[in-house]
């Protein structure tokens, strides 16, 4: 079974600052890895996915992400952050050889940025 | 704006109220899901529609009655639900249906229902 693990419960970072978050994964076979976003009484939006391929995955709003298996790692980071990326990060891994499509979902980090 | 439509947004029921809640896309996805979220934490799958036949069932109470009329919409039938069942029911769609080992279509996701039972 996979799982995911988000340290980071809250992240606060001041407006133009740099942000990392945090996702680190348990799976004994290869996974997808993706970041999604939730703001405020909104559903969830997609912001990257790894696959395969490059590890250095770009996604939507400046974010990018890096897949390193050694560390069975996939942390989320922006260089520059502004108050509207204040929102639920969650990160999700899903099995592509396990038989169905699950997504298994981080308990999530809020990104708190202040002025 | 979302491709993945949800209504109603908001919804209170009594405990032997029975309400639907109603899912809607139109990309053409193959696979249609039910997930509840409770606040401050992720969200937890309760169904898969795949090709409109209900492929996965997490274990859901049957208060909870997942219905899919044809391939552009979901629908969740609630009855006799618990003040515990309150949570944000999210619609996701995906292009590819479980059991596609070449899965590479990322799940959408609706804004969600909030439902509150009283």
């Amino acid at each position: 079974a996979q799982s995911v693990t988000q340290l980071d419960s809250q992240v606060p970072v001041f407006e133009e600052a740099p942000v990392e978050l945090r996702c680190n994964y348990s799976s004994s076979v290869s996974v997808y890895l993706f970041w999604y976003v939730q703001y405020p009484n909104q559903g969830l939006q997609l912001l990257l996915k790894y696959l395969s391929g490059s590890t250095l995955v770009k996604g939507i709003n400046g974010f990018e992400a890096e897949f390193n298996k050694s560390q069975t790692s996939f942390h989320l980071r922006k260089p520059s952050v502004h108050i509207s990326d204040t929102a639920e990060y969650f990160c999700a891994v899903s099995a592509p050889n396990t038989g169905f499509q699950k997504l298994v979902f981080g308990t999530g980090t809020r990104l708190l940025v202040s002025p | 704006d979302t491709e993945v439509t949800q209504t109603p947004k908001h919804l209170v029921m009594g405990m032997t109220n029975k309400k639907s809640l109603k899912c809607e896309q139109h990309m053409g996805h193959r696979a249609m899901y039910w997930y509840k979220q409770k606040a401050k934490k992720p969200p937890e799958l309760m169904f898969v529609y795949s090709y409109e036949k209900l492929s996965i069932n997490e274990s859901v109470p049957s208060r909870f009655s997942p219905e899919c009329p044809n391939s552009s919409l979901l629908n969740l039938h609630l009855h006799a639900l618990q003040p515990e069942d309150s949570a944000l029911y999210l619609c996701a769609s995906s292009q590819d249906p479980p059991g596609v080992t070449s899965y590479n279509s990322p799940l959408h996701f609706g804004n969600g229902t909030r439902l509150t039972v009283t």
